[in-house]
């Protein structure tokens, strides 16, 4: 069956710090991968995509995101964090329009 | 900036008691989704509309949960009777259009179902 899955359930890290979010998705075939964030409060929205091209994708807020298809992942990364980014984290995966969401990273930035 | 709107934002019931959401997408979004996100856990999809057909409903426990979008608009979903276990956020989205295109979901702010 098709999943995501992220190994992460808390991250802890002091402002400044880098940020590494493992995702690993289990799809065969073309697959379109996300990352979603949610702040405290507000609704889920789209920090970045892959859907083909260069595998290194740059996201909103200086995230980014790095396809290795022969490892079946997607990690998200930002080399220095704030205490802003504050938020839980959503990897999903999308093939032939089955849209599966991992079960979330959440991360918390001390200031 | 064009968003979902969801209500009611909260909601709390009995159990056995009925209750509904209602969604309305991004204008011009063919594709209508709801998902259900327990706590610390991240968005299963419940059912998936593509105007006003349903695309995906495999996950929707059809003997209480309902969902229409009638005129391929706003939709509903619909809960009867409310168990304990249907505590959750209920949350929809949309894709389509030209801005984010289709296969971009835009998120509403949910509806929290607290039931008791």
């Amino acid at each position: 069956a098709q999943s995501v899955s992220q190994h992460n359930h808390h991250v802890i890290l002091s402002e400044a710090a880098s940020l590494e979010l493992g995702c690993n998705y289990s799809y065969g075939g073309t697959v379109n991968l996300f990352w979603y964030v949610q702040y405290p409060g507000q609704h889920l929205q789209l920090l970045l995509k892959y859907f083909s091209g260069d595998p290194l994708v740059k996201g909103i807020k200086g995230f980014e995101a790095e396809f290795i298809k022969s490892k079946f992942s997607f990690n998200l990364r930002k080399p220095s964090v704030q205490w802003s980014d504050t938020a839980e984290y959503f990897c999903a995966g999308l093939n032939n329009n089955d849209m599966r969401f991992g079960a979330g990273t959440r991360l918390t930035v001390k200031p | 900036e064009a968003e979902v709107a969801q209500s009611p934002r909260y909601k709390i019931t009995e159990k056995s008691q009925a209750v509904a959401f209602w969604c309305d997408p991004i204008s011009g979004h063919a594709t209508l989704y709801w998902y259900r996100q327990i706590l610390g856990q991240g968005p299963e999809l419940l059912v998936q509309f593509q105007d006003e057909s349903v695309v995906d409903d495999s996950q929707l426990p059809k003997d209480r949960f309902s969902a229409e979008r009638l005129k391929g608009v706003d939709s509903t979903l619909k809960i009867q009777p409310a168990e304990l276990g249907d505590s959750a956020m209920y949350l929809c989205a949309s894709s389509g259009g030209q801005v984010t295109g289709a296969n971009v979901l835009t998120f509403g702010a949910g509806s929290r179902l607290t039931v008791l």
